[in-house]
């Protein structure tokens, strides 16, 4: 079982350049969600979706795309690189016990620089 | 503007001692309480969670205490080891699984 696989690690972007960050989860989760990580803040939330089809933004989502095509696969787009985008990113997929309980995976991270 | 405010923002405590991580939040329809542990290099980890319904919860070394009144909630590691040596995260959500963070806990237990 993998849980959930973020690739690329590590990726340096010019400004104004575009890319996307690859996340997969293998547990048939419904939920997934993007969230980046800054010194001193946690973790933000950038977008988020309830089953393949379905996203929506969180707290943070400005210069991201994202779509759900499938239940597995939940890409992060940068659609023009800014330096206020270098963070380290982190995909997450997370299922309801139904009683209140969200049983929350993260991937490993993917840390962006963008110069 | 976090909507969960966490401190102290590190803490160094020596090999069997208890660390004590504080979080307070506003929005009274949280109703979901989880800690989170993070290595170096590696994505954050449930570690414990609790519902306001109960004052506290005990997994191991690991405590949560809850006050629903003062919108409170802390996490107690008794008997510190090295391998505790990581940022700890509180987080809430309301009736969903969107998840506001604190700003983390750096954690150093010395030998």
């Amino acid at each position: 079982n993998a849980g959930v696989t973020q690739t690329p690690k590590f990726q340096v972007l010019k400004t104004g350049q575009s890319m996307t960050l690859q996340c997969a989860q293998d547990m048939n989760h419904e939920y997934m969600s993007w969230y980046r990580q800054d010194p001193g803040m946690g973790l933000r939330l950038i977008h988020y979706s309830v089953g393949a089809g379905i996203t929506d933004q969180g707290e943070v989502p400005n210069g991201y795309n994202v779509s759900r095509s499938t239940t597995e696969d939940f890409p992060l787009r940068l659609l023009s690189a800014a330096p206020s985008q270098t963070s380290v990113y982190f995909c997450a997929s997370s299922y309801s016990s139904g009683q209140g309980d969200y049983g929350y995976t993260f991937g490993s991270g993917t840390r962006l620089t963008v110069v | 503007q976090q909507q969960v405010k966490q401190s102290p923002q590190s803490l160094i405590v020596q090999k069997g001692g208890i660390s004590i991580i504080n979080c307070a939040y506003e929005n009274t329809a949280f109703d979901y309480f989880p800690w989170y542990q993070q290595f170096p290099g590696k994505g954050p980890a449930l570690l414990i969670a609790i519902r306001p319904d109960v004052s506290e919860k005990k997994e191991g070394r690991f405590t949560i205490s809850f006050n629903k009144s003062a919108k409170q909630f802390s996490l107690h590691i008794m008997d510190s080891q090295p391998g505790d040596s990581a940022t700890y995260f509180c987080a809430a959500s309301r009736d969903d699984y969107k998840l506001s963070f604190g700003a983390g806990t750096t954690v150093t237990v010395r030998a």
